[in-house]
């Protein structure tokens, strides 16, 4: 049981580069959700999935995509990476308020 | 999720109590209030959840008075381990399916 798992764990892009981010449960939780955060700042919310085929916008959905691929896999995708998009992204899963568990993060560095 | 306010940061000697205070006014009758805990490069993770009086664990304690309009996590005796970000969530329990946002939490720095 691996729990939530995220890959890249870092990664350097130049600006207008595409990238994927993935992420991955394996604890059948339906809904699955992408932050990010910023150096000294609190976590804002990129997008979620309440369940498998279905996504809605958070916080700060501008310049990011999401695909359900299916229960486990919930990946955010940046099309044309922006220096403003360097941040560390946080990967989660959960079932209820008290049991939302987060990936390790993927530090994003866009030059 | 109902909106929280609280403080930005907090500094702590190091063996002292240290009490967190969360406002939630809009507090429905089935939201439950449940504090995260975020250490450097790490995800957040759950401490703590109640509904209303006191909730008492290994880690903390959460004091609700009876209107529910805020909350307050107390950790006892902090030490240095303790320097965090902490997040007060207020909303339903169970079920999933929500937008769950964090705000900007309280930086709790533990002074030796």
């Amino acid at each position: 049981n691996a729990g939530v798992t995220q890959t890249p764990k870092f990664q350097v892009l130049k600006t207008g580069q595409s990238m994927t981010l993935q992420c991955a449960q394996d604890m059948n939780h339906n809904s699955m959700y992408w932050y990010r955060q910023d150096p000294g700042m609190g976590l804002r919310l990129i997008y979620y999935s309440a369940s498998e085929g279905t996504t809605d916008k958070g916080e700060v959905p501008n310049g990011y995509n999401v695909s359900r691929l299916n229960k486990r896999e919930f990946s955010l995708r940046l099309e044309s990476a922006a220096p403003s998009q360097t941040s560390v992204y946080f990967c989660a899963s959960l079932i209820g308020l008290d049991t939302q568990y987060f990936g390790p993060g993927t530090r994003l560095t866009v030059l | 999720l109902a909106k929280t306010t609280q403080p930005i940061s907090m500094d702590s000697y190091e063996g002292q109590e240290v009490n967190i205070t969360c406002s939630h006014n809009n507090i429905a009758t089935n939201d439950y209030i449940t504090w995260y805990q975020q250490f450097p490069s790490q995800g957040p993770r759950f401490i703590i959840q109640g509904y209303k009086t006191k909730v008492t664990n290994e880690v903390a304690s959460l004091f609700i008075p009876a209107d529910r309009k805020s909350s307050t996590l107390s950790l006892p005796r902090v030490s240095l381990s303790d320097t965090a970000v902490y997040y007060c969530l207020v909303g339903p329990p169970s079920g999933g399916y929500q937008k769950v946002t964090f705000g900007t939490g309280t930086k709790l720095q533990v002074i030796p």
